[in-house]
């Protein structure tokens, strides 16, 4: 079955810097992956996916971008605030068959 | 529009004891899953439904655990007996039902269970 592998598990930047989850996959079959944002005591939230015919994806300060070839993608938000602090997830999936990575606690630094 | 709904929040229970969680998904939404969350690991299904069958409950310890779906909306997921190893987020999903398999799954607040 899919394995998907994330790091780093922690991270830590400054308020204003950028942070970079990176996550890699083992079947190439995968075809959707989004990333989730989990708050303490809440459940995972969608914040950004992507799609197999896509190789890049904005939406603000979030960014995702895909390399099917490597089987890797990575999350990338810029000029992080406090509140994006949280545990991100990235997921592979196969027709709805979800795999989770085991999660990056990110802190953001006032 | 209304997210997944899940009761109760928290449950703390003894080992070999019976415990139940209820989900409801977003209208509309013909998917639902039961993902087990233990502490510092990502979410890990449990079981899939799509209307009132089952996809996949491959991961399902069915000695103990045990999912339902009868009307293809709501959906109970049971622990019996519980194990201390059981003690986990349980987290229950839904997404739209479309072609393709690449639908977003949207997660409710999920349940924390503590077994002692």
């Amino acid at each position: 079955g899919e394995n998907v592998e994330q790091h780093p598990s922690t991270l830590s930047v400054q308020e204003g810097d950028s942070a970079v989850i990176k996550c890699t996959y083992s079947d190439s079959a995968s075809n959707y992956f989004p990333w989730y944002k989990q708050e303490l005591g809440k459940g995972p939230q969608l914040i950004i996916d992507i799609r197999s015919n896509v190789g890049e994806k904005k939406d603000q300060r979030i960014a995702v971008t895909l390399n099917k070839t490597a089987k890797h993608f990575s999350l990338h938000i810029t000029e992080t605030q406090p509140e994006d602090s949280a545990v991100y997830f990235c997921a592979a999936s196969i027709s709805n068959d979800m795999r989770f990575g085991a999660g990056t606690r990110l802190t953001v630094k006032p | 529009e209304a997210g997944v709904a899940q009761s109760p929040r928290y449950k703390i229970i003894e080992k070999r004891q019976s415990v139940a969680f209820w989900c409801n998904p977003i209208s509309g939404h013909a998917t639902l899953y039961w993902y087990q969350q233990i502490l510092g690991q990502g979410p890990k299904l449990l079981i899939q439904f799509q209307n009132n069958g089952v996809v996949d409950d491959s991961q399902l310890p069915k000695d103990r655990f045990s999912a339902e779906r009868l009307k293809g909306v709501d959906s109970t997921l049971k622990i019996q007996p519980a194990k201390l190893e059981d003690s986990a987020v349980y987290l229950c999903a839904s997404s739209l039902l479309l072609a393709g398999g690449r639908e977003t799954q949207y997660f409710g607040p999920g349940t924390r269970l503590l077994v002692l």
